[in-house]
Formats: C-alpha cells, structure tokens, sequence
C-alpha cells in the first residue's frame, strides 16, 4: 500500500537531548512536509523540501533540523536548543506543483519532553 | 504570509443535523483541500478542489470553491456521531496554507 509512515508514534525525550523523527513516503512525491501542532491549535510548518537535498525554513524553523539525501525521506531532529518541543509532529508529502496537488499527511509523531 | 480564516471555530450539534463551515482568505488559490482529524491521528483528506466555482460532494459531505479563489465551504448532512473531530481547510498555491480547525461535537 502507498503512504506516509511515521515512526515512533510515541517518544518521550530528556531535556538537553536531541531527537530525530523519521517519516518516509512511497508515493514517488517530490514535496515533503514538517508541521508542528500544539492542543487546540492549527498546524506551523517547520520545514519542508521540494526536491531531493533542498530544503527551507517553514514558519517556526529554529531548534529544528531536516535533511533530505533520498526522495522517500525526510528525518526531523529536535534540537535541544528547541525550548518547548513537546508537540504533536506530523509529515506530509505532495506530487509537487501542477494538477494533482493533494497533500498527504502521516499518522504523526507525540514528543514529549521529560 | 498568506492566511486562512476558517469559520466557525467550534461547532456543538445534535445528531441528524446538517453543518456548515468555511475558509476565507485574501489570497488566491489553486486548490482547496478539506480535512478531517481524529485525536491523536493525522489529518485524512475528504475532498480536493481544482477550480473555481467546483462542487464536489463525498458521500454526506459537500464543499465548494469559491469562484473568487478566496474562499471555500464544506456541508455536512444529516450528522452521525462517527463525524466527531476537526475539520481543516487548506488553500494550496506555491505553499499550502491551512485554516486553524473547526473543532465539531456531535450529540446523540
């Protein structure tokens, strides 16, 4: 089956550790996606790639780090200079610019800091 | 940066009656996407929208493309109580944009 995979579903850090979220993508998109959400509210992109080894800063980029050395992957780490990381991590992934531009979401990620 | 307004922002109905929510922006957009999360899960995708002025229905669910390319609504018909959850809407250009939720209780 096609789809966003998003491991682990649960995490739970120390202070002071940084952590890295993997999400991989089978449906041969070009586009990923990083958003954050918090309880009760929307969703802030951190990052996100258009193409394999490029990437840019979404809306709430610092303390966050993304690569993107394969087209089916695109790991997040959570720096410890991430002052208030627990969140609610979801990845994303879109075909690119033209026709078909529905975006996917995976089952996301709950960080919680300890 | 482009926003969306999505309306209302939280909605508490009776099982069996119809809903109504919508986006709005001053922005124009390509493509209108409507959402629909449960806790803890990732948002699943209802209903894409190419053009303006396009009404597309999924089963109980309807929504419309503004034909400005601002805005968008999605109906819900006859609610049930497995229709619990929030609902966003996300325009897409260059970058997606996406409303802050409507947050939708379900009574039976």
């Amino acid at each position: 089956d096609g789809g966003i995979t998003q491991s682990p579903k649960y995490l739970f850090r120390k202070e002071g550790q940084n952590v890295t979220l993997s999400c991989e993508q089978n449906l041969n998109h070009d586009a990923m996606y990083w958003y954050r959400q918090d309880p009760g509210q929307g969703l802030r992109l951190i990052y996100y790639s258009q193409i394999v080894n490029d990437f840019q800063k979404g809306d709430i980029a610092e303390g966050y780090s993304v690569s993107r050395e394969k087209k089916e992957s695109f790991p997040l780490t959570v720096t410890s200079a991430q002052k208030n990381p627990t969140a609610f991590y979801l990845c994303a992934s879109r075909l690119g610019p033209g026709r078909s531009n529905e975006q996917f979401f995976g089952p996301g990620t709950r960080l919680t800091v300890l | 940066g482009q926003q969306l307004n999505q309306s209302p922002q939280s909605m508490f109905i009776q099982e069996g009656e119809d809903v109504s929510m919508n986006c709005t922006s001053s922005s124009i957009f390509n493509t209108w996407l409507w959402y629909k999360q449960d806790p803890g899960e990732g948002p699943v995708l209802l209903i894409a929208l190419y053009k303006a002025g396009e009404l597309t229905s999924n089963g109980r669910l309807t929504a419309q493309f503004g034909i400005t390319r601002k805005d968008s609504f999605l109906n819900i018909s006859a609610s049930i109580p497995s229709d619990v959850g929030i609902y966003f809407c996300a325009g897409l250009g260059s970058k997606s944009t996406f409303g802050d939720g409507t947050t939708l209780t379900v009574k039976p």
